[in-house]
C-alpha cells in the first residue's frame, strides 16, 4: 500500500519556468490538498479538491493551478516560478479521521 | 479569518521531563483537533486527535486536553525521550469539516540528553 506518492523530491527552477508537481493516492480518498511549508509559518493551504472534477482555492492560491481528473491524481502546476515560491510542498490525501501526507518536494526558485 | 495560535515556537526539555504545547483557536464551530509530528526531513504524521465531545484523550505517553469554552487545547508528552525531538503542529477543523484544517505555526521540541 503506497499511500500518497509525491514527485519529485527536489527541484530547482529558474524564475519564469513552469513545472508540475505530481501527487497520487491509492486510498480512494475524495479529499486531497496541497500545502506549502515555510519556516515559522506552519502549513498553508494552496488548493484542495473534494472529488474528481472539483477544485477550490485555499489560503495562498496565487501562482498555482490544480486539476483533478481522477480520484487518484491531484497535480499542482506552477505557472511562472518566482523566488517567493521557494518552499517545501506537501500533497495530502484525507479520510475523515486523518490526513496522509506525501514525502514533500523541496523547491528552489533562482 | 479563522486562525490557530501555537506556543511556544521552540521548547527545550530535559530527557525524562514533561513537555506541554498549547494552541488556541478562533472558529467556535471547530469540532476536531488533531496533532501532527514532523521529524526532520520527513512528512507530518498524525499522533493523536480529539473531538469536541471529549475533554481529554490519552495514548501511552501522549495526552491532549480540550477546553471548548476557552477555545484552547494542549498536547502533553510525559517521560520525554530523544525520539520525541521533532516539530509538532496543532490544527483545528474549519467549522465542522474534518477535512479542512487550520494549522498552527508549529513547535520545535528539543529533548536534551
Amino acid at each position: 500500500n503506497a499511500g500518497v506518492t509525491q514527485t519529485p523530491k527536489f527541484q530547482v527552477l529558474k524564475t519564469g519556468q513552469s513545472m508540475t508537481l505530481q501527487c497520487a493516492q491509492d486510498m480512494n480518498h475524495e479529499y486531497m490538498s496541497w500545502y506549502r511549508q515555510d519556516p515559522g509559518m506552519g502549513l498553508r493551504l494552496i488548493h484542495y479538491s473534494v472529488g474528481a472534477g472539483i477544485t477550490d482555492q485555499g489560503e495562498v492560491p496565487n501562482g498555482y493551478n490544480v486539476s483533478r481528473s481522477t480520484t487518484e491524481d491531484f497535480p499542482l502546476r506552477l505557472l511562472s516560478a518566482a523566488p517567493s515560491q521557494t518552499s517545501v510542498y506537501f500533497c495530502a490525501s484525507s479520510s475523515d479521521t486523518e490526513a496522509f501526507f506525501g514525502q514533500g518536494t523541496r523547491l528552489t526558485v533562482v | 479569518g479563522e486562525n490557530v495560535e501555537q506556543h511556544p515556537s521552540t521548547l527545550s526539555v530535559q530527557e525524562g521531563d514533561s513537555a506541554v504545547i498549547k494552541c488556541t483557536y478562533s472558529d467556535s464551530a471547530s469540532n476536531y483537533f488533531p496533532w501532527y509530528k514532523q521529524e526532520l526531513g520527513k512528512r507530518p504524521q498524525l499522533i493523536i486527535d480529539i473531538r469536541s465531545n471529549v475533554g481529554e484523550k490519552k495514548d501511552q505517553r501522549i495526552a491532549v486536553t480540550l477546553n471548548k469554552t476557552a477555545k484552547h487545547f494542549s498536547l502533553h508528552i510525559t517521560e520525554t525521550q530523544p525520539e520525541d525531538s521533532a516539530v509538532y503542529f496543532c490544527a483545528a477543523s474549519r467549522g465542522r469539516s474534518n477535512y479542512q484544517l487550520i494549522w498552527g505555526a508549529g513547535t520545535k521540541l528539543i529533548i536534551k540528553p
